[in-house]
């Protein structure tokens, strides 16, 4: 079983829709998580991060972390075709050597 | 400005070619890193700087060389690649010097080993 799970989609919504991406993990020590954005061919951007449990909000983008349930959303709100790209789920504990990352979820929003 | 600035964006290398991978951020960050991207996965960690000593090498063959000449540049020197390095190679930083917080990556060098 992999430390991180995520649905690699690919996922497709219409514009305007309310995408909701989902990660789980099995480390409860992880406390840091991350949502990545990457375009095809670019970078990973951050998108948002969260230390423990709660929400974040910025602009259309929340994330949600659930920690009794090894469980980590982003909801982004008003989808747009600009927000087609594939997304990475991070994460890590305090005395990790690395980040671990999610595989990824290929989003699509259609105009 | 949370910008991690790399060089080339773009390499073709012969595979008795020696070249080198050139990152660079102002943000005062600790950490730095190399990653390689294969297509379709996530980043896999490669070197961590931190405060300018390499703390981490992830088992890379010595055919990947880092080097960390101050806070603010990372290298990366490539010599005798294989076909199968082809990859996107990201540099990566973060204020901490612990490489499991939150990290800002470059653009990448989309690197094709010829």
């Amino acid at each position: 079983q992999k430390e991180v799970e995520q649905d690699p989609g690919p996922l497709s919504v219409p514009e305007g829709a309310i995408v909701s991406l989902n990660c789980t993990y099995s480390n409860s020590a992880f406390q840091y998580f991350m949502w990545y954005r990457q375009y095809s061919r670019k970078g990973p951007e951050l998108l948002m991060y969260t230390y423990s449990s709660g929400n974040k909000e910025d602009g259309r983008f929340t994330a949600q972390v659930d920690k009794s349930s090894k469980y980590i959303s982003l909801f982004i709100r008003d989808s747009q075709p600009s927000d087609s790209a594939t997304y990475l789920c991070a994460m890590s504990s305090g005395s990790a050597r690395q980040l671990t990352f999610g595989s990824g979820t290929q989003l699509t929003v259609l105009p | 400005d949370t910008e991690v600035t790399q060089t080339p964006k773009h390499l073709v290398m012969g595979m008795t070619n020696k070249k080198s991978l050139k990152c660079e951020q102002h943000m005062g960050h600790r950490a730095m890193y190399w990653y390689k991207q294969k297509a379709k996965k996530p980043p896999e960690l490669m070197f961590v700087y931190s405060y300018e000593k390499l703390s981490i090498n992830e088992s890379v063959p010595s055919r990947f060389s880092p080097e960390c000449p101050n806070s603010s540049l990372l290298n990366l020197h490539l010599h005798a690649l294989q076909p199968e390095d082809s990859a996107l190679y990201l540099c990566a930083s973060s204020l901490s010097g612990r490489p499991n917080t939150e990290a800002f990556f470059g653009q990448g060098t989309r690197l094709t080993v010829v």
